[in-house]
């Protein structure tokens, strides 16, 4: 049972690069979120979809984007990887958007900006 | 999605239960309580949660009081594995799916 797979689990950027974060989810869940962790904090929405074709924004969402062709995939991308964004990303999924059931939470991506 | 309050740290002997507190005054009748831990930078692990009746599970078993404006997470027999970050979260089923989470209560279960 592979759940939420994130890749990958570290990456170093340097200001100005771009890079995706890729997320899958073999559940066949509907909806699928990004959520950033900065040191001591907890966790904060950055965008979510509820089903493929269908992304929208969260709390943070400056300077990511996302998309959602499959059911499966939900990527992250950074198109200018600024300093402000080094933090521990994780990838969540769940059954819908409108039942109780958990969200599941992937390994997460550990990203340093430099 | 009402606001939740935990204490932000708790100490427990190992084999002892843990009594986690949350406090949701404002909660609404359609607000599920929710609750899930973080050990180490791991991911968040969902634990359990529940709507008006207690639940119990595998791994802990949950209290919400009569009028649901608090909850308490017991793990029955606490381990070292046990100690990490336990997020209390509330949120209604007919809302967004988005999870608001706080800082917590870091748990730690001494020898």
């Amino acid at each position: 049972n592979a759940g939420v797979t994130q890749t990958p689990k570290f990456q170093v950027l340097k200001t100005g690069q771009s890079m995706t974060l890729q997320c899958a989810q073999d559940m066949n869940h509907e909806y699928m979120s990004w959520y950033r962790q900065d040191p001591g904090m907890g966790l904060r929405l950055i965008h979510y979809s509820v089903g493929a074709g269908i992304t929208d924004q969260g709390e943070v969402p400056n300077g990511y984007n996302v998309s959602r062709s499959t059911t499966e995939d939900f990527p992250l991308r950074l198109l200018s990887a600024a300093p402000s964004q080094t933090s521990v990303y994780f990838c969540a999924s769940s059954y819908d958007r409108t039942s109780n059931q958990p969200q599941h939470f992937g390994d997460g991506t550990r990203l340093s900006i430099l | 999605d009402a606001k939740t309050t935990q204490p932000p740290s708790m100490d427990c002997a190992e084999g002892r239960a843990a009594n986690l507190p949350c406090n949701h005054s404002t909660i609404s009748g359609n607000e599920y309580v929710y609750w899930y831990r973080q050990i180490h930078s791991q991911g968040p692990q969902y634990i359990i949660h529940g709507l008006k009746n207690n639940e119990t599970n595998e791994m802990a078993s949950l209290i919400i009081t009569e009028d649901r404006k608090s909850s308490t997470l017991i793990l029955p027999h606490a381990t070292l594995r046990d100690t990490a970050v336990y997020y209390c979260i509330v949120r209604a089923a007919t809302g967004a799916n988005n999870l608001f989470f706080g800082t917590g209560t870091r748990l730690t279960v001494i020898p």
